[in-house]
């Protein structure tokens, strides 16, 4: 079955660096890939869309990459701010009968301090 | 975008009851997405709720449990039968537009 991993549980940084996440996969090969935002009591909120012929994509602080070849993605928040800690989560897209859904990994906790 | 409600917001339950779920979208959408997510867990995939069609549900889910209701393209319920310890849990509702999913605050439910 389809497995993602994001090798961190927490990420503790200092203000104005960039933090850098991973998401790793197995066993699939996923037509795209998203990375969500999730802060206490509340739902996941999209952040960023990486498809499969695509290295790079940027949204102001914002980075991800996408390696077919490694199963792996990178997610970087430049200059980052304590209010950009959150939980951040991977998603890759599966196609089935329904349609297309999302397995999310467990996602990684980034703590930003002033 | 879509903006996504959820009723009732938290709730909690004595077990072997049950407990319906609601999910009210600000505009038509085809697909909608039913998820848990567990403390400490990430989102767990329940089912996928087209409208007109049963739901499809994944492996460890099924609709005795969870049967889903879509009526129409803004609303889809979600109930969580016979309710064990086992079963609290925070219950997302989400819609997909042009590939990007938005999702509802959450049902926080608790078994007693």
């Amino acid at each position: 079955s389809q497995k993602i991993e994001q090798n961190s549980e927490a990420l503790n940084i200092q203000e104005g660096k960039t933090a850098t996440l991973t998401c790793n996969y197995t066993n699939y090969s996923p037509a795209y890939l998203q990375w969500y935002r999730q802060d206490p009591g509340r739902g996941p909120v999209f952040l960023l869309l990486i498809r499969e012929n695509e290295k790079e994509k940027r949204k102001e602080r914002l980075k991800v990459t996408f390696d077919t070849t490694l199963k792996q993605s990178l997610f970087h928040i430049t200059a980052s701010q304590p209010a950009d800690s959150a939980t951040y989560l991977c998603a890759l897209a599966r196609f089935n009968q329904a349609g297309t859904a999302l397995i999310f990994g467990k996602g990684t906790t980034l703590s930003v301090s002033s | 975008s879509a903006v996504i409600s959820q009723k009732p917001s938290r709730d909690i339950c004595q077990r072997g009851t049950s407990l319906t779920i609601q999910c009210q979208v600000d505009s038509q959408v085809t697909m909608m997405f039913w998820y848990r997510q567990q403390p400490g867990q990430s989102l767990t995939l329940i089912a996928t709720a087209n409208q007109g069609s049963e739901a499809t549900y994944e492996s460890g889910f099924v609709i005795d449990k969870f049967p889903i209701s879509r009526p129409n393209l803004t609303f889809s319920t979600l109930t969580v039968s016979n309710m064990s310890p086992e079963d609290s849990s925070i219950y997302l509702c989400s819609v997909s537009i042009t590939d990007e999913q938005y999702f509802g605050p959450g049902t926080r439910l608790t078994v007693t």
